[in-house]
């Protein structure tokens, strides 16, 4: 059990370019969750997926954002066209079941200039 | 989603007991109670969790009031390391996050 993965660490970007991140959870976790969290406040929920589906999405998640969990394994975290207000910390959670503790990794920290 | 309403800093000294309070009166009858921890520049770290027992694990201990509407996490020794920002959440389907309390530990 190596924990969760998160990569890139660190990511800096220009505004209106695109960025994709990675998480790989612990193994034979089903539930896979993502957050944003900005200086200051507490880490704000996106989405989360059981397996390979995607069973919620923030209604504060605007269209450009994109996640994926094709084969249940590993995710992926995608916003189209960036935008200063992007710039967060980007955490990924798993767990083992749904009412079992998360395990988070490090995040990726973004920064849009 | 239940609400929870936390004090928003604390202060202790090390190597004394800190009790962190939790309200949680909105909470549904089938959801644990989780607590997590996240120290400056890492993502955030479990605690410990419960239902309706008391509970013990090696980090904290975990008081729930018998009407489940408050809970209260117990550090039975803090030490410097412990500071951090500490989060109560009613967990359901999605673990929703408040601001949490920070706590300061007075060498």
């Amino acid at each position: 059990d190596t924990g969760v993965s998160q990569n890139p660490r660190h990511k800096i970007t220009k505004r209106g370019q695109n960025v994709t991140f990675r998480c790989d959870p612990i193994s034979e976790h089903n539930r896979l969750y993502w957050y944003r969290q900005t200086l200051g406040q507490g880490p704000e929920f996106l989405t989360y997926f059981q397996n390979e589906a995607q069973l919620e999405k923030s209604r504060l998640l605007s269209d450009r954002f994109s996640a994926e969990r094709p084969k249940g394994s590993f995710s992926t975290l995608e916003i189209q066209r960036t935008e200063q207000g992007d710039s967060a910390m980007y955490l990924c959670a798993s767990s083992l079941h749904s009412n079992s503790p998360l395990h988070f990794g490090n995040g990726t920290r973004l920064t849009v200039t | 989603d239940a609400k929870t309403t936390q004090p928003n800093s604390m202060e202790s000294n090390e190597e004394e007991p800190v009790h962190l309070p939790c309200n949680h009166s909105t909470i549904s009858g089938t959801d644990y109670i989780h607590w997590y921890r996240q120290l400056p520049s890492q993502g955030p770290e479990y605690v410990i969790h419960g239902l309706t027992s008391n509970v013990n694990n090696r980090m904290a201990s975990l008081a729930i009031a018998e009407d489940r509407k408050s809970s209260t996490l117990i550090l039975h020794r803090a030490t410097l390391r412990d500071a951090a920002v500490y989060y109560c959440i009613p967990r359901d389907d999605k673990i929703i996050f408040g601001k949490g309390t920070r706590l300061h530990i007075l060498p």
